[in-house]
C-alpha cells in the first residue's frame, strides 16, 4: 500500500543526546515536511525539502537537523540543542497530482527522560 | 504570510446534532484551504479542501464547509454528528505556489456526548 512511514512510534531519550526520527514515503512525492505538535496546540513546521538534496528551514528549526539523499526518505535529527525536544512529531509530503494535498505519516512520540 | 485563527478550543455537542467548527484566515495572496481531523495519537487526515471553484466543499463523514472570501472564514460543518466523530480538527491553509507549507490554527477539540 502507497503511504508515509514514520518510525519509531514511541521513542525515548535521555537529555544530552541526539535522536534520529525516519519517515520514508512510497508516493514519488517531490516535496516532505516535518511538523512539531505540543499537547493542545496546532503544528508547527521545523523542516521541509521540495528537491532531492535540498531542504530550507521551516519556522522552528533550531536544535533539528534533516537530509534528503533520497527522494522517499527524510529524516529528523533531534540534537541535544533542542531545549524542550518533549512532543509528537510529523512527517508529511505533498502530492501534487491530487490536488495539491499533503498527506500525513501517523506521527512519532518523542519523551526526554 | 499567513495566519489561521480557530475560534473554538472545544466544541461540545449531543450525538445527532448539527455542528459548526469555526475557522477564519489572514492572507495577503490568494490561498488553498483544508480541515483535517486528528484521532487520538494519530497523524492527521485529510477531511476535505478549497482550491477553486465551488465555495461549498463537500469531504468525507458527511462533513462540508463553506468558502467565504469576504469574511475570509472557512466554517466546518456536520448537520447531524456521531459518536466517532469525536476527534481533534485542524484548518489550515497554503500558498498556491513554491513549497505550499501548511499553516495551522491551533485545533478544535470535538467531543460528542451520548
Amino acid at each position: 500500500d502507497g503511504g508515509i512511514t514514520q518510525s519509531p512510534k514511541y521513542l525515548f531519550r535521555k537529555e544530552g543526546q541526539n535522536v534520529t526520527l525516519s519517515c520514508e514515503q512510497n508516493l514519488n512525492h517531490d516535496a516532505m515536511y516535518w511538523y512539531r505538535q505540543d499537547p493542545g496546540q496546532g503544528l508547527r513546521l521545523i523542516y521541509y525539502s521540495q528537491i532531492v538534496n535540498d531542504f530550507q528551514k521551516g519556522d522552528i528549526a533550531e536544535g533539528y537537523s534533516v537530509s534528503r539523499e533520497k527522494k522517499e526518505s527524510f529524516p529528523l535529527t533531534v540534537t541535544s540543542a533542542q531545549k524542550n525536544p518533549t512532543a509528537f512529531y510529523l512527517c508529511a509530503s505533498l502530492g501534487r497530482l491530487i490536488g495539491n494535498t499533503i498527506y500525513f505519516g501517523e506521527g512519532s512520540w518523542l519523551t526526554v527522560v | 504570510a499567513q495566519s489561521v485563527t480557530q475560534l473554538d478550543s472545544q466544541v461540545p455537542v449531543f450525538e445527532e446534532a448539527p455542528v459548526e467548527l469555526r475557522c477564519n484566515y489572514s492572507s495577503s495572496v490568494s490561498v488553498y484551504l483544508f480541515w483535517y481531523v486528528q484521532y487520538p495519537n494519530q497523524g492527521l487526515q485529510l477531511l476535505l479542501k478549497y482550491l477553486s471553484g465551488s465555495t461549498l466543499v463537500k469531504g468525507i463523514n458527511g462533513f462540508e464547509a463553506e468558502f467565504n472570501k469576504s469574511q475570509t472564514s472557512f466554517h466546518l460543518r456536520k448537520p447531524s454528528v456521531h459518536i466517532s466523530d469525536t476527534a481533534e480538527y485542524f484548518c489550515a491553509v497554503s500558498d498556491l505556489q513554491g513549497a505550499q507549507k501548511l499553516v495551522f490554527g491551533q485545533g478544535t477539540r470535538l467531543t460528542i456526548n451520548p
